[in-house]
């Protein structure tokens, strides 16, 4: 079965903390996806990277970077974490060859 | 111009009914691809169909289907036979390019709530 692993499902942080948020798949995808959702605003494309060491800003990359030194991993880091910052992230990954996006259960971090 | 539009409000269905949700969406590009993901209250995104935009058929899969309408660029999703574990928020979303690019990403919509009533 297709897996997609996000290493934390709640996160509490405090402002100004450097945050990391893991996401992890095994089925050597080539490209990985990091969203955050809000309510009434659906999944905003933060950043990508669609292979080992690449990435690409989405369509709301400030405050945010990324880090993909292997296939399967792809991290999120929050450099200083903000209260606007509270929010689920999803990790996605998917094959070239195909459009579909794999899902993580999704880390729903608050920020005070 | 958003790329992904789904303006519904909150649906209602009663059980064992059809329902129909909209999603219209914007590109230039001649190929892309129509993704339908549902979200449960547990909070995982389900992948339920796929339209490329060259498919002359309508995508079916079980009781979802897609009615495709290129030239007034919608594709809603219509779940036949509503179920209780239908509840949920269903997203629709585009894939611009053709389905073999490295580079191409999925841009969603804000989403529509389905309620099921029994």
């Amino acid at each position: 079965d297709v897996k997609v692993t996000q290493s934390s499902r709640y996160l509490v942080k405090r402002t100004g903390e450097k945050v990391f948020l893991e996401c992890v798949q095994d089925m050597d995808h080539e490209n990985m996806f990091w969203y955050r959702q809000d309510p009434g605003l659906g999944l905003r494309l933060i950043y990508f990277s669609y292979d080992v060491k690449m990435k690409e800003k989405g369509d709301i990359p400030e405050g945010y970077s990324v880090s993909r030194e292997k296939k399967e991993r792809f991290s999120l880091i929050l450099e200083s974490a903000s209260t606007n910052q509270t929010s689920m992230y999803l990790c996605a990954s998917r094959t070239v060859n195909t459009g579909e996006l794999f899902f993580g259960e999704g880390s729903r971090l608050t920020v005070l | 111009a958003q790329k992904i539009t789904q303006t519904q409000p909150g649906m209602f269905v009663q059980e064992k009914e059809a329902v129909t949700l909209d999603c219209t969406y914007d590109t230039s590009d001649q190929s892309y691809g129509l993704f339908w993901y549902k979200q449960p209250s547990s909070g995982e995104m389900i992948f339920l169909i796929y339209q490329g935009s060259y498919d002359e058929q309508n995508a079916t899969e079980g009781r979802y289907s897609l009615n495709f309408q290129k030239a007034r660029k919608s594709a809603n999703l219509v779940i036949s036979a509503s179920q209780l574990g239908d509840s949920a928020m269903y997203f629709c979303a585009m894939r611009e390019g053709p389905s073999f690019g490295a580079n191409s990403k999925l841009t969603f919509g804000k989403g529509i709530t389905l309620s099921v009533r029994p």
